[in-house]
């Protein structure tokens, strides 16, 4: 059975720096890319995050509103995604989700299965 | 930009429903259709804009092309009740309309 779970939220300060991870099972880590995406509360869904697969050299793209603040990697050996976050302000308070990335024959990437999320709460 | 219309609608179990998406450019047919239902992970159900993801029934089909696409339910079961959205995936970055509620009549 595929599973992605979340882990690691919590209340963190203004500035401070927190890390999720996203700990996968039931498929070849290795052959999947993985991204993160987050959902402030009563709001819809924003991509944030994306590492590729290792067969596609791992590349990594972030969304503006986190680039230069968020870092994601993976660890193949222990089949986890992780995001660092740095920096963190008030409007990144959301629920984060880990997800798989299925790869299309044309090289582009869908998130296909989602984990349950982790709250990250930044207070003003 | 991608933009979903309405952003909700009233519907009784058994109908049909057909929900948009408009996107501001072209993005090749490289959308999908996510469900969310309350304080549930989004799931896939569309791919490729008419590609039904693993395990979805096959009252849910998507269609349209280029900028514009559908999501339609053949006929609506009670687990059904939910937020839909859509999202394109051509470049980066990958981005969400605001999603359609749909709601028990």
């Amino acid at each position: 059975e595929v599973q992605v779970v979340e882990s690691g939220g919590g209340l963190v300060q203004p500035g401070r720096s927190l890390t999720l991870s996203c700990t996968s099972s039931g498929f070849t880590f290795g052959d999947y890319a993985m991204s993160w995406f987050r959902q402030a509360p009563g709001r819809g869904l924003e991509w944030v995050v994306f590492i590729g697969d290792k067969l596609y050299g791992g590349t990594t793209e972030y969304a503006a509103s986190v680039r230069g603040r968020f870092t994601i990697s993976r660890d193949e050996s222990k089949t986890i995604a992780y995001l660092h976050m740095n920096r963190l302000k008030t409007e990144d308070t959301a629920v984060y989700y880990c997800s798989r990335d299925l790869r299309d024959r044309s090289g582009y990437y869908t998130a296909d299965f989602w984990g349950q999320g982790t709250l990250v709460t930044v207070p003003s | 930009v991608m933009t979903q219309s309405p952003a909700a609608l009233s519907v009784s179990p058994g109908e049909r429903v057909t929900l948009s998406c408009r996107a501001s450019q072209s993005v090749n047919n490289k959308l999908a259709w996510y469900q969310q239902t309350p304080g549930q992970a989004p799931r896939l159900l569309i791919h490729g804009a008419s590609t039904r993801a693993t395990g979805i029934p096959a009252r849910f089909s998507g269609g349209g092309s280029g900028t514009e696409f559908t999501l339609t339910i053949s006929s609506l079961q009670s687990e059904d009740f939910a937020i839909y959205f859509c999202q394109h995936y051509n470049s980066w970055p990958r981005t969400f309309g605001g999603g359609t509620k749909v709601e028990i009549k």
